[in-house]
């Protein structure tokens, strides 16, 4: 069974600039969340798909934003790039929520560097 | 805002020495993962626990889900060199919130 997929790998983009992120999550998964990890911060909740609906957005500005696609497969969005956005960005794919249900799988995840 | 507290942040052990890192909340959690991640990769998921009280056993680790299902620990028997990586805690609130909260990881490195 193929894993989560992340497009691309690496990034480097200029202030200003906006960046689109993808993810495919594995076969038969409906639920992709994505996180921003940093050193100081660890890892941060995004937002949460499921069945093309936004069911949770974290704590960060409108200029981050997603999608999900009828297949599940997912995007995230961020304009206006700051230097603070540089980070590895992580999609997380599980197949239902819930208890035992609650198990998230990780791609290897974009590093997105700002300059 | 639900948090999650790891200790130790950094652990450097020699091979063969035993582990123990711990994941501490005020706040109850449905389901608790462990994951390790590498430099430059994804968090890769250990194990899940769920019923308070539980053990789980995974080769040399060994996982405990607190009966108040607050907290965590992890276990690790005769260190190797391969089990260095920053190991992370996450859990579900089970009130529908559909994130996961994560504590800020534990680095560890095994010195050969």
């Amino acid at each position: 069974k193929a894993g989560v997929t992340q497009t691309p790998r690496y990034l480097i983009k200029t202030r200003g600039q906006q960046v689109t992120l993808s993810c495919s999550p594995i076969s038969g998964h409906r639920s992709v969340s994505w996180y921003q990890q940093t050193p100081g911060q660890g890892l941060q909740f995004l937002f949460e798909y499921f069945s093309e609906t936004q069911r949770n957005k974290g704590n960060f500005p409108g200029r981050f934003s997603g999608r999900q696609f009828s297949n599940s497969r997912s995007e995230m969005n961020v304009s206006t790039l700051e230097l603070g956005d540089s980070a590895l960005y992580l999609c997380a794919s599980s197949p239902e929520w819930g208890g035992a249900d609650t198990e998230a799988f990780f791609g290897q995840g974009t590093r997105l560097t700002v300059v | 805002t639900q948090l999650l507290e790891q200790s130790p942040q950094f652990l450097s052990i020699q091979e063969g020495e035993n582990l123990t890192v711990y994941c501490n909340s005020s706040s109850v959690f449905s389901s608790l993962q462990w994951y390790r991640q590498e430099p430059g990769e994804g968090p890769v998921l250990l194990v899940t626990v769920v019923t308070g009280g539980e053990v789980k056993k995974l080769k040399r680790l060994t996982f405990q889900f607190g009966d108040a299902r607050k907290d965590s620990s992890l276990h690790i028997t005769a260190a190797q060199p391969g089990d260095t990586g920053l190991y992370l805690c996450a859990g579900d609130d089970g009130a529908g919130s559909y994130q996961l909260t994560f504590g800020k990881g534990t680095k560890l490195s095994v010195i050969p």
